[in-house]
């Protein structure tokens, strides 16, 4: 069976902290690694990662991906408190089936 | 550009009603999803369409979920009738590529969130 697991599943810092996220998956036919985040409904698109160890930036957040030990880690620096959401990892297989992650529940205090 | 669009935003039913949920896709994409979320899960794809066809809906419970796709535009998600553990978010996406035609970001709409009581 097709399973993406994600931890921390929650996890609370203070503004400024860096965090790692993490993201392991067993599917078949990968083909690609994504982030969202999610604050209301909407999960909204962050990173793909298609390629082994080839990181992938975004202001304070980054991303890489190893398809040898099959995860993914996403990292935030200097953490602000808009950073809290939740964070979806999902797997791309085939045919643009996309499966996800329980995600992580990340609270920035300030 | 305009995103995808989800009506109604949020709906509550009694146990073995009916209820319904649109979705208006971005203009130009071939491929349409519809996920359920429950609280504290990920989602879960139920269907997903390339234009007007059904590629995938292994996971859509065919007893009592139904969906459409007329003229591989706009979507509807039907549930007849409801249970108690249906209670989730129901988010539709679109992406750009047809299935199986190469990766593609899936952008999702707002979702919509039922209840039912």
């Amino acid at each position: 069976e097709d399973k993406v697991v994600q931890s921390p599943l929650s996890l609370v810092v203070h503004e400024g902290d860096t965090v790692t996220l993490n993201c392991s998956y067993e599917v078949t036919n990968f083909r690609s690694l994504l982030w969202y985040k999610q604050e209301k409904k909407a999960p909204t698109f962050l990173f793909m990662l298609t390629s082994s160890g080839i990181e992938k930036k975004s202001g304070r957040l980054s991303s890489i991906l190893d398809k040898k030990e099959l995860f993914s880690i996403l990292n935030i620096t200097a953490t602000q408190t808009g950073d809290s959401a939740i964070y979806l990892c999902a797997v791309l297989q085939g045919a643009q089936k996309l499966v996800f992650g329980q995600g992580t529940r990340l609270t920035i205090n300030p | 550009e305009a995103g995808v669009a989800q009506s109604p935003r949020y709906k509550i039913i009694e146990k073995r009603q009916s209820v319904a949920f649109w979705c208006n896709p971005i203009s130009g994409h071939a491929t349409l999803y519809w996920y359920q979320q429950i609280l504290g899960q990920g989602p879960k794809l139920l269907i997903q369409f390339q234009n007007n066809g059904v590629v995938d809906d292994s996971q859509l419970p065919k007893d009592r979920f139904s969906a459409e796709r007329l003229k591989g535009v706009d979507s509807t998600l039907k549930i007849q009738p409801a249970k108690l553990e249906d209670s989730a978010v129901y988010l539709c996406a679109s992406s750009l590529v047809l299935a199986g035609a190469g990766t593609d970001t899936q952008y999702f709409g707002p979702g919509t969130r039922l209840t039912v009581l």
